[in-house]
């Protein structure tokens, strides 16, 4: 149990557009969501904790504006990076926690490339 | 938003071997901890969790110290195995929040 999926998996886009990212949660309901950012060797950065129906909390130095977090329901999140640019690039990584305790549940990534 | 993002350290060992990676965490309030594998291309794996009041669990080939007086943290893979090569991750939980903060990340290498 505890499966995180997300989608898609790996996407390019042109600078200027666009893109949405799906973090869904298939066997357990998530009462919170987070995003991540990964650059090359580097560690995993939280951008963004969202939690069903209300709005996204933004860690500090992410644009709200640009990095769109919409948590619809108790399975799904979804990140879109408006008007991306090639310094967007990067693994975008979402988790889901369940209930009231510190467990995450990680999804497989998605590897944003930003011509 | 809050990680430490330098350039991996990395441990390379004899296939066999035992391992032992270490982090320091940064933040004395934080009481829950866990280790992560990541392989390339892929989302972190939960490996191993510590809560505050323990200072010592064990899974099954892994071991997680916790020292909360100096703020370390190590995990110890007993016989190595190639397909532990991977990149490892500790992170730590604020008492109170969901919030998980990541520390640097080491990249293990296992020579056959």
């Amino acid at each position: 149990g505890a499966v995180v999926s997300q989608h898609p998996s790996r996407v390019i886009c042109k600078s200027g557009t666009s893109v949405k990212i799906e973090c869904r949660s298939l066997d357990f309901q998530a009462t919170t969501m987070f995003w991540y950012r990964q650059f090359p060797k580097q560690s995993l950065m939280l951008m963004a904790t969202s939690n069903e129906g209300s709005k996204a909390t933004y860690e500090q130095g992410v644009e709200k504006d640009k990095f769109l977090i919409n948590h619809a329901s108790l399975t799904l999140s979804t990140l879109t990076v408006t008007s991306a640019h090639p310094e967007d690039s990067s693994f975008y990584i979402c988790s889901a926690g369940r209930g009231q305790g510190y467990e995450q549940y990680f999804g497989p990534g998605t590897r944003l490339t930003v011509t | 938003g809050e990680s430490v993002g330098l350039h991996l350290p990395t441990l390379s060992v004899q296939e066999g071997d035992n391992s032992i990676i270490n982090c320091a965490y940064s933040n004395s309030a934080s009481d829950y901890f866990i280790w992560y594998k990541q392989e390339s291309g892929k989302g972190p794996q939960f490996i191993i969790d510590i809560r505050s009041n323990m200072d010592k669990r064990q899974g099954q080939r892994v071991t997680v110290l916790l020292n909360k007086t100096v703020k370390h943290l190590s995990l110890q893979i007993a016989a190595t195995q190639p397909g532990d090569s991977a990149v490892y991750f500790c992170a730590e939980n604020r008492a109170g929040g969901f919030k998980t903060i990541f520390g640097a990340g080491t990249r293990l290498f296992v020579k056959a």
